[in-house]
């Protein structure tokens, strides 16, 4: 499989449990992004890394969340203290940002429900 | 703020019909603009748009892009009812993507 995946595809917490999600990019895509997405929303930027650097976090991440890449290949997203209002579906995407342009390719995405 | 809209958000038509869908776009730093099918899944890339008045084609769908005035529109014609989806634009700027809300499509038999 060559595509991006997600893990788990579907979460189901209490509200101040902590939850990790897991993404495995495409192999030779140096870049990861991760996004969150609402019903009737597009995709909301929450940081991306290239290779094992994190170069940005939106501003709209509360310190509850974290993001790493260790080792410049999966990334996990950790969110604390999950609160009803983190519910919505995680997506993750990759890319090579080599030449001009760089398409974003999307994992499932992993649901997650805060009770 | 860097930001792309999206317009309509939501649109009904019958099969046969061609629709029209719109993206304007404000990014400091422009690379690409991108357009993506989104059904109840993750978002399917469909077309990347770097240059003006360069129409990109696949079978029944169209793009093209105007950067002086920073929109890009997405046609349909001869609309099925696959088509059904959300269609999304995306912005890049070089470091990250920006996304619209999206339009709803809803195609009838």
């Amino acid at each position: 499989d060559t595509g991006v995946s997600q893990d788990p595809r579907h979460k189901i917490t209490k509200r101040g449990q902590n939850v990790t999600f897991r993404c495995d990019p495409i192999s030779e895509h140096n870049r990861l992004y991760w996004y969150r997405q609402t019903l009737g929303q597009g995709p909301e930027f929450l940081t991306y890394f290239q290779n094992e650097a994190q170069l940005e976090k939106s501003r709209l991440l509360s310190d509850r969340f974290s993001a790493e890449r260790p080792k410049g290949s999966f990334s996990t997203l950790e969110i604390q203290r999950t609160e009803q209002g983190d519910s919505a579906m995680y997506l993750c995407a990759s890319s090579t940002q080599q030449g001009n342009t760089g398409e974003l390719f999307f994992g499932e995405g992993s649901r997650l429900t805060v009770l | 703020e860097d930001k792309v809209v999206q317009s309509p958000l939501s649109l009904v038509v019958h099969e046969g019909d061609t629709v029209t869908l719109n993206c304007s776009y404000e990014v400091t730093n422009f690379r690409s603009l991108l357009w993506y099918k989104q059904e109840k899944k993750a978002p399917t890339f469909l077309f990347m748009l770097t240059s003006s008045g360069i129409e990109k084609k696949s079978g029944r769908l169209s793009s093209i892009l105007d950067k002086k005035e920073l929109f890009s529109i997405l046609n349909i014609t001869a609309t099925q009812t696959g088509d059904s989806a959300v269609y999304l634009c995306a912005v890049d700027d070089f470091n990250k993507f920006y996304f619209g809300s999206g339009t709803k499509l809803n195609v009838k038999p």
